[in-house]
């Protein structure tokens, strides 16, 4: 099976970067993307990795080691609306079928 | 403008009632997710289909149902075997079996049941 491993709360200043984690175990990896969900609302997709390195996406960038089974999201000049929940997501093939496998996610509290 | 409908927001039931969630898209995806999420939990899959007429079974499928008998709608039933039914529940779905990395997400219903 898969399992998925980030830290439950972060908190961190507004202006500020803020990196959090994701290790994973599973067979069949493809890939790791990340999603926001604020309180109340639909997550909605950031970023995915297949390959090893650093994605950048304006203020938000997403790295992958394959060989450490770990990635991680960089948020860069925090704001107060990056308040939400992050999570990450392991894309992989069980039985001939694609599917994702999310984290429990990571609470991140942005403070003036 | 494309995106995913889930109805109604907030859904209250007896239990013991079978109860029906509705998901529709008009994407043009082939494929689509049910979720489930429970307070501070992660998402967790209930079903998923690739394409129409087939869908599999995800982490908890256990009392629920699906159909996928078109390829805008895939309908989740929460039976009164599911023994703890109350959730925010998510619908998403991707492009392709392939695209499953980045998946658009419905509003979600909230089903509480008493």
């Amino acid at each position: 099976g898969q399992s998925l491993e980030q830290p439950s709360e972060v908190t961190a200043v507004e202006g500020a970067i803020v990196q959090i984690n994701c290790t994973y175990q599973t067979s069949g990896f493809y890939g790791l993307s990340w999603y926001q969900q604020h309180d109340g609302g639909a997550p909605t997709f950031l970023s995915y990795n297949a390959l090893d390195g650093l994605e950048e996406t304006g203020r938000f960038s997403s790295f992958l080691s394959r060989s450490d089974s770990y990635g991680y999201l960089l948020l860069q000049e925090l704001q107060m609306k990056d308040s939400a929940s992050y999570f990450c997501a392991v894309r992989d093939q069980s039985g001939g079928y694609q599917k994702v496998t999310f984290g429990i996610g990571t609470k991140l509290q942005v403070i003036p | 403008d494309g995106g995913i409908t889930q109805s109604p927001k907030y859904l209250f039931r007896k239990e013991g009632q079978n109860v029906t969630l509705s998901c529709e898209q008009n994407l043009n995806h082939d494929a689509m997710y049910w979720y489930r999420q429970d307070p501070g939990q992660g998402l967790r899959l209930i079903y998923y289909s690739q394409i129409v007429n087939d869908f599999q079974k995800g982490d908890i499928a256990e009392g629920y149902s699906v159909s996928r008998e078109k390829k805008e709608s895939f309908p989740l039933t929460v039976t009164s075997a599911q023994k703890n039914p109350t959730a925010f529940y998510l619908c998403a779905s991707s492009i392709s079996r392939d695209t499953t990395y980045e998946q658009y997400f419905g509003p979600g219903t909230r089903l509480t049941v008493t």
